[in-house]
């Protein structure tokens, strides 16, 4: 299957700092970036859908001015946590998909902390 | 909004015993997929089901989905510890260009 590559794979960050995480398609062209978040022995939560080159739809209940999406070429999005608080700790994934009706192939995730 | 809900949450099974996990929709759904995250790691595609009633199978694990396409079920058969995971449902809605929608996972335990 394709590649989706997800940096970093775990970061460790103080309360009111920034994060960012980037997810890239190796070795095909993104049309479509999803992100998720993930509680311990929780499902997946879809946070945002980006499509490049246009802003980000985000899910009900997820700040936007919090997490920061751009999706500014077909091989690379990213995710920033804005001012991340504790409650913010999670399992951050990201999952890429190219035309419509092909199947999203996930980044390894990134586990964040926030102290 | 729709819902996907999965059953059971977790499962306990012998080594050599087979093992379902059963998914359900309140909508009817375009396709549904099947992922499997291990502990620690990140969900990996298994399978897509698209027509109503279809079956798939890979190798001891068989996927089905239902006649209204609103349930799907996984099976595996004869289990092994490299089955260990948890394994996810996920739904699309007709028309929808959004992703999917997980359910909630089903958590397998294999004891040897």
């Amino acid at each position: 299957g394709a590649v989706v590559s997800q940096h970093p794979s775990w970061v460790i960050c103080k309360s009111g700092t920034s994060v960012k995480i980037e997810c890239r398609s190796l070795d095909f062209q993104a049309t479509t970036m999803f992100w998720y978040r993930q509680f311990p022995k929780q499902s997946l939560m879809l946070m945002a859908t980006s499509n490049e080159g246009s802003k980000a739809t985000y899910e009900q209940g997820v700040e936007k001015d919090k997490f920061l999406i751009n999706h500014a070429s077909l091989t690379l999005s990213t995710l920033t946590v804005t001012s991340a608080h504790p409650e913010d700790s999670s399992f951050y994934i990201c999952s890429a998909r190219g035309d419509r009706e092909s199947e999203a192939f996930f980044g390894q995730g990134t586990r964040l902390t926030v102290v | 909004g729709q819902q996907v809900m999965q059953i059971p949450q977790y499962q306990h099974v012998q080594e050599g015993e087979d093992f379902t996990t059963y998914c359900n929709s309140s909508t009817t759904l375009s396709n549904i997929q099947w992922y499997k995250q291990r502990p620690g790691g990140h969900p990996v595609f298994l399978i897509q089901l698209v027509k109503s009633g279809e079956v798939k199978k890979q190798k001891r694990l068989t996927f089905q989905f239902g006649e209204a396409k609103k349930n799907s079920s996984l099976h595996i058969t004869a289990t092994q510890t490299t089955d260990v995971g948890t394994y996810f449902c996920a739904g699309r809605v007709y028309g929808s260009a959004r992703q999917l929608t997980f359910g909630s996972g089903t958590q397998l335990t294999v004891l040897p």
